[in-house]
């Protein structure tokens, strides 16, 4: 059964720290892995991972995939309040040319001042 | 705005009562889903439409029915449902499927349905 494990599930930090949040996964004919930031209702779009290795940078924010492992990680640098929020890790695989999105608990990130 | 509209924002709905969840997309995509979003429990993907075929149901039950009458708008049909079906339900669409990993969703806001 395909299914993507995030920790850790709760971290509080302050203003400043640098956080990394991690996301293993298995699933059937990997397609890509995608993170989104949660704050109040939908899900914003952050990364997406498809080759193991390669950075992916937004601002403070980046992302690497590890395909041998299966795993990701997403670093947000100096933190602030507003990256408070619940950030999902998404896999995509499946057949069918991989219609199947299957997403991770989250990560409940607050930053305090 | 990611240029998914969902309404209504809000649904109280008794059990015996029929309703239906609307979802727009502006973005010219070709793939459409539904989830459902519990309380802590992680996102679930309901169904995928892809180019107006579905081509996903994850074992949802029956008192769920979608509807895709064209590439811009899904609909969701709820009947009969039952108190733990209360959720935020997810509208998202995303490019196309033929490409091999080039198909970040966005979301609509939700609608946050609770059944009496």
């Amino acid at each position: 059964e395909d299914k993507v494990v995030q920790s850790p599930l709760s971290l509080v930090v302050h203003e400043g720290d640098t956080v990394t949040l991690n996301c293993s996964y298995e699933v059937t004919n990997f397609r890509s892995l995608l993170w989104y930031k949660q704050e109040k209702k939908a899900p914003t779009f952050l990364f997406m991972l498809t080759s193991s290795g390669i950075e992916k940078k937004s601002g403070r924010l980046s992302s690497i995939l590890d395909k041998k492992e299966l795993f990701s990680i997403l670093n947000i640098t100096a933190t602030q309040t507003g990256d408070s929020a619940v950030y999902l890790c998404a896999v995509r695989g499946g057949d069918n040319y991989g219609q199947n999105f299957v997403f991770g608990p989250g990560t409940r990130l607050s930053v305090l001042p | 705005e990611t240029g998914v509209t969902q309404t209504p924002r809000h649904l109280v709905m008794g059990m015996t009562n029929k309703k239906s969840l609307k979802c727009e997309q502006h973005l010219g995509h070709n793939a459409m889903y539904w989830y459902k979003q519990s309380a802590k429990k992680p996102l679930e993907l309901m169904f995928v439409y892809n180019f107006k075929e579905q081509t996903e149901n994850n074992s949802v039950p029956s008192r769920f029915s979608p509807e895709c009458p064209n590439s811009s708008h899904l609909f969701l049909h709820l009947h009969t449902l039952q108190p733990e079906d209360s959720a935020l339900y997810l509208c998202a669409s995303s490019p196309r499927f033929r490409d091999r990993g080039l198909n970040e969703q966005f979301f609509g806001p939700g609608t946050r349905l609770t059944v009496l």
